[in-house]
């Protein structure tokens, strides 16, 4: 299963923008890259994800670099309420087969700290 | 419901106790997953069931957790036995097909005592 490295922590100030960056130098070809992020105490939640192209919703947007080794998912304005752990996962969704089963295997992300 | 619901939100447990976790996936999605979150880790898998088949089971730490979905909508996750270390934070996720994004439930906090 491919891995994703981000940093431990990240701080930032409320209504600046975050760049949270995410290293994933042995991504496959079926490989999507998706952005979750968990709130103290809650369930995780989905934010984003892409293939190759750049990608944007209400929530953030995702840079893809082009080799796709990398990407950074972008707040554009943070809030108190994005203080939360943000993982960067590889999800494979090549053809189903033992050991792929579109599960998401998590690292231990980035905590974001926005202060007020 | 709009969402993912698991139940109970807390349970404790002496050791040695058997205990039952219950999701309530969204309805109509095909694809559930569970996963186990210790403090201050990301979730781990432990299974995933496509409609009422469990297609892996890879992720289940020992033969004293099981979990079954038998009609394709509900599951429940049962630890017998349960010891120190499965207290954790099981969390339940369900999607639409497998290919699209999780929803996960908050989650249900077994602390064994």
């Amino acid at each position: 299963d491919a891995k994703t490295t981000q940093p431990n922590s990240m701080e930032s100030n409320e209504e600046e923008p975050v760049h949270l960056p995410c290293n994933h130098s042995t991504i496959s070809g079926t490989d999507y890259i998706h952005w979750y992020r968990q709130l103290p105490s809650q369930g995780p939640e989905y934010v984003i994800h892409g293939l190759t192209s750049n990608v944007n919703n209400r929530m953030a947007s995702l840079a893809i670099a082009e080799d796709r080794k990398s990407s950074t998912l972008i707040l554009h304005r943070a809030t108190l309420r994005d203080a939360a752990v943000y993982y960067c996962i590889l999800r494979d969704v090549g053809p189903l087969r033992a050991g792929n089963n579109r599960k998401l295997i998590w690292g231990l992300g980035t905590s974001l700290a926005v202060n007020p | 419901g709009a969402g993912v619901s698991q139940s109970p939100r807390y349970k404790v447990a002496k050791r040695g106790q058997d205990v039952a976790l219950r999701c309530d996936p969204i309805s109509g999605h095909v694809s559930l997953f569970w996963y186990q979150q210790a403090l201050g880790q990301g979730p781990e898998f432990l299974t995933y069931f496509q409609n009422e088949a469990q297609l892996d089971k890879s992720g289940l730490p020992s033969d004293r957790f099981f979990a079954e979905r038998p009609e394709g909508s509900v599951s429940t996750l049962k630890i017998q036995r349960t010891q120190q270390e499965d207290s954790a934070v099981y969390l339940c996720a369900s999607s639409l097909v497998t290919e699209t994004e999780a929803f996960f439930g908050q989650g249900t906090r077994l602390t064994v005592v």
